[in-house]
């Protein structure tokens, strides 16, 4: 099993270009997840999936749009590019609703974003 | 507003020592939590967690120990290795969703 796979690695945009990060799972997992890390700070949810068809905002949505049209998928998109966009983003995926040590996060290796 | 601090952003230990990373919380609704490594370059990986329901979770090197009247909870690693060395997520939960994170502390185990 891969795990989780984030395209790209990395990525410098331009202020207004639009980009889509791709994540995808092998593991049969129902939720997906993405999170984003800035420097000093914790990571922050943008938004998840229940399940193929279905996601919902997290904490931080603003700016990005996703779409879950398989199990495995679940891209990113960044349609008009901020600086305040720069950041390391990693997709997580999990077997239930409920983040327990049976049931933990499993992250991709991330991909760091630079907007100038 | 914060509700996981970590407030060390980093900590040097002497292999063979113990390691004591420390997390406090503002929300006495949460009731499970979690702590993540990660090194560099690669995504965070699941380390040890605990219940609201209990003060303690020992698995191998790593203990986590809970103070829900103090709200903070603890990572102890016994004995530190150099292999240990990485970034440390705190992390709590709500009813098993939505996990909130800390903001990491940087763990350097000299041999």
């Amino acid at each position: 099993n891969a795990g989780v796979t984030q395209t790209p690695k990395f990525r410098i945009l331009k202020i207004g270009q639009s980009m889509t990060l791709q994540c995808a799972q092998d593991m049969n997992h129902n939720y997906m997840y993405w999170y984003r890390q800035d420097p000093g700070m914790g990571l922050k949810l943008i938004y998840y999936s229940v399940g193929a068809g279905i996601t919902d905002k997290g904490e931080v949505p603003n700016g990005y749009n996703v779409s879950r049209s398989t199990t495995e998928d679940f891209p990113l998109r960044l349609e008009l590019a901020a600086p305040s966009q720069t950041s390391v983003y990693f997709c997580a995926s999990s077997y239930g609703g409920e983040v327990t040590n049976n049931s933990p996060l499993h992250f991709g290796n991330g991909t760091r974003l630079t907007v100038t | 507003d914060q509700q996981v601090k970590q407030n060390s952003p980093s900590l040097s230990v002497q292999e063979g020592r113990i390691s004591i990373l420390n997390c406090d919380y503002t929300n006495s609704m949460f009731d499970y939590f979690l702590w993540y490594k990660k090194y560099p370059a690669e995504g965070p990986t699941f380390l040890i967690s605990i219940s609201s329901i209990k003060d303690k979770n020992e698995d191998g090197r790593f203990t986590v120990f809970l103070n829900k009247s103090a709200k903070h909870l603890s990572l102890h690693i016994v004995p530190s290795q150099p292999g240990d060395s990485a970034v440390y997520f705190c992390a709590a939960t709500e009813y098993g969703n939505k996990l909130v994170f800390g903001a990491g502390t940087i763990l350097r185990v000299k041999s």
